[in-house]
């Protein structure tokens, strides 16, 4: 079985400033790590994903995040982040050889002017 | 169709009512998932479709939920006897891969939102 640890419910950033969104995971297996993002009234999207491979993984909307083992981590950065990336941001993983997704209880990302 | 679409958007029962709740996934994806999400929480898994056949039912809450597909593509999502504490959106997802595979990239739609009162 896996779990998620999303470690902030709520992250408030001011625009053009980075930010890190922090994901925790656990598992007995291997996983395939995944970010989504849903912004209000809509379905989740897919932001990246890391199935193997290189550890740095870039997405859409200028997000990347690294995938570490050792510390059963997949926190996603973004280096100067807009108003309009104002959202729910989730952590999501799945087994290899499994197809049940795993979600995190999400962050809020808030970015002011 | 372009992506998932799922009807109604929102939906208000009084307490003991049944509901049905319909999802119409991308054409052709052979995969089909509903996931419930609570207020403030993540989507948390329901039941999972591979064409036609219910491989995996586990999340379902109670005998209350039930899910088909009868033809493969079209999905709903029943809940009988509907209680407060089934307020919660409810999510459909759709892949085109066989569930497994690397490739397994969820789509989903804008969800229902279901209020019991």
């Amino acid at each position: 079985a896996q779990s998620v640890t999303q470690l902030d419910s709520q992250v408030p950033v001011f625009e053009e400033a980075p930010v890190e969104l922090r994901c925790n995971y656990s598992s007995s297996v291997s996983v395939y790590l995944f970010w989504y993002v849903q912004y209000p009234n809509q379905g989740l999207q897919l932001l990246l994903k890391y199935l193997s491979g290189s550890t740095l993984v870039k997405g859409i909307n200028g997000f990347e995040a690294e995938f570490n083992k050792s510390q059963t981590s997949f926190h996603l950065r973004k280096p100067s982040v807009h108003i309009s990336d104002t959202a729910e941001y989730f952590c999501a993983v799945r087994g290899t050889g499994g197809f049940k997704t795993i979600f995190g209880a999400g962050t809020r990302l808030f970015v002011k002017a | 169709g372009a992506g998932v679409s799922q009807s109604p958007r929102y939906k208000v029962a009084k307490r003991g009512q049944d509901v049905a709740l319909r999802c119409d996934p991308i054409s052709g994806h052979v995969s089909l998932f509903w996931y419930q999400q609570a207020l403030g929480q993540g989507p948390e898994f329901l039941t999972y479709f591979q064409n036609e056949a219910q491989l995996d039912k586990s999340g379902l809450p109670s005998d209350r939920f039930f899910a088909e597909r009868p033809e493969g593509s079209v999905s709903t999502l029943k809940i009988q006897r509907t209680q407060q504490e089934d307020s919660a959106v409810y999510l459909c997802a759709s892949s085109s891969g066989g569930g497994t595979s690397t490739e397994e990239t969820q789509y989903f739609g804008p969800g229902t939102r279901l209020l019991v009162l």
